[in-house]
């Protein structure tokens, strides 16, 4: 099975900087993914991580240790847009569904 | 088109009822997955398909929900006999091939009354 943890809620000032720890038990890894909520929008995509390592996309970044189950994505110059709910997930390793968790739900404030 | 098309964006349906879902998926994309996702809750997998076949059904909550995509593109997901617990907004997603980056729809948001 597989068992995704990450915080319910977060929050932020603009401008600083956060970071959204994600934690995994899985019984298969085919890579890890993030993806962006806004409140009643579709899920969009961020970043993938399959090696370990960090991953830079602008200011979003996404970080990946697999022998510790475990992933950050850290969002810099946080502005007021990023407030969403940030959604972490696992791929499967046989037939490539992904496994969410329950998503963060981040607010920034001025 | 553009992007991932979902139809109707609401529906509101008596207990009991029969609805229909519908996905369009981006143009090209061969893998298709259809999500449930509560309040509050991330989408929780409900079935894969590769091409015209559903790779992965595993997600189905029981014998009321099937999903069908005949020519390999469009998708419709079809719940029988709704209960108030199927409440939920309906995500389908799609990907140019298995383990690609996902593109999602907007969502149908079902209310079973």
């Amino acid at each position: 099975g597989q068992n995704i943890d990450q915080p319910t809620e977060m929050t932020a000032t603009e401008g600083a900087i956060v970071q959204i720890n994600c934690t995994y038990q899985t019984s298969g890894f085919n890579g890890l993914f993030w993806y962006q909520q806004h409140a009643g929008e579709a899920p969009t995509f961020l970043s993938y991580n399959v090696l370990d390592g960090l991953e830079e996309k602008g200011r979003f970044s996404s970080f990946l240790s697999r022998s510790k189950g475990y992933s950050y994505l850290l969002l810099k110059e946080l502005q007021m847009k990023d407030s969403a709910s940030y959604l972490c997930a696992v791929r499967d390793l046989g037939f490539q569904k992904l496994v969410f968790g329950t998503g963060t739900r981040l607010l920034v404030s001025p | 088109g553009a992007g991932v098309s979902q139809t109707p964006s609401n529906k509101v349906t008596e207990k009991g009822k029969y609805v229909e879902l519908r996905c369009d998926p981006i143009s090209g994309h061969t893998a298709l997955y259809w999500y449930r996702q509560s309040l509050g809750q991330g989408p929780e997998f409900l079935i894969y398909f590769q091409g015209t076949g559903a790779a992965d059904d595993s997600g189905l909550p029981n014998d009321r929900f099937f999903a069908v995509r005949p020519e390999g593109s469009v998708s419709t997901l079809k719940i029988q006999r709704t209960e108030r617990g199927d409440s939920a907004v309906y995500l389908c997603a799609s990907s140019f091939r298995p383990g690609t980056e996902a593109f999602f729809g907007q969502g149908t948001r079902l209310t079973v009354v």
